[in-house]
């Protein structure tokens, strides 16, 4: 069965500061991990997607995480927030019994000025 | 162009009532999904379709039943709507069903409402 743990369901940085997201999986089998974003009343944007391809995965708008197998983790960075970087952000493992991803609790970002 | 697309994007309703939410995606897929959002956030899948397959969540009361038309489209339906109910409900797509690494495109989301 697959599941995935975020610590810290709130977050709090400076703007330009850097962002840890942390997120932690468990899988019974080799895992495709999601980060998604989530602005205010809107739906959920793929951020990136680590596949097996190369644990350091580059998404969009600068984030990128990677993908460490013996921490079972798969922590989202981003070097320097931004002000537009406030949202809420989902980590999801892919592999549900209905072919569906299985989220996260999210974490909130604020980012401070 | 929206990939996803959802209709209402509000929508607020008595108790008892029947309602339903759209959705359509114009991206080619075979699978789609529906996943509730509860007031804390939390996703949770409530079915998978995929080539008329359907896949229900054994926790989705029977009350709610996913329609579709042919494979761009995805329909909602919720009868006898209960104060539980109100949520904001995702629809999303994904290329093929059971392909792990497929990306899944969600749409923006209907708020409901049940008073």
């Amino acid at each position: 069965a697959q599941s995935v743990t975020q610590l810290g369901s709130h977050v709090s940085v400076s703007e330009g500061a850097l962002v840890l997201l942390r997120c932690n999986y468990s899988s019974s089998v080799p895992p495709y991990l999601f980060w998604y974003v989530q602005y205010p009343n809107q739906g959920l944007q793929l951020l990136l997607k680590y596949t097996s391809a190369a644990t350091l995965v580059k998404g969009i708008n600068g984030f990128e995480a990677e993908f460490k197998k013996s921490e079972t983790s798969f922590h989202l960075t981003k070097p320097s927030a931004h002000m537009s970087d406030a949202a809420e952000y989902f980590c999801a493992v892919s592999g549900g019994s209905q072919g569906n991803l299985i989220f996260g609790k999210g974490t909130k970002l604020s980012v401070k000025p | 162009d929206t990939a996803v697309s959802q209709t209402p994007k509000y929508l607020v309703t008595q108790m008892g009532n029947d309602k339903s939410i759209k959705c359509e995606q114009n991206l080619g897929h075979d699978t789609m999904y529906w996943y509730k959002q509860d007031s804390k956030k939390f996703l949770k899948i409530m079915f998978s379709y995929n080539n008329k397959e359907l896949i229900i969540n054994e926790t989705v009361p029977n009350r709610f039943s996913p329609k579709s038309p042919d494979k761009a489209h995805l329909n909602l339906h919720i009868n006898s709507l209960e104060l539980g109910d109100s949520a904001v409900y995702f629809c999303a797509s994904s290329q093929d069903w059971g392909t792990r690494r497929d990306t899944q495109y969600f749409g923006p989301g209907t708020r409901l409402t049940v008073l």
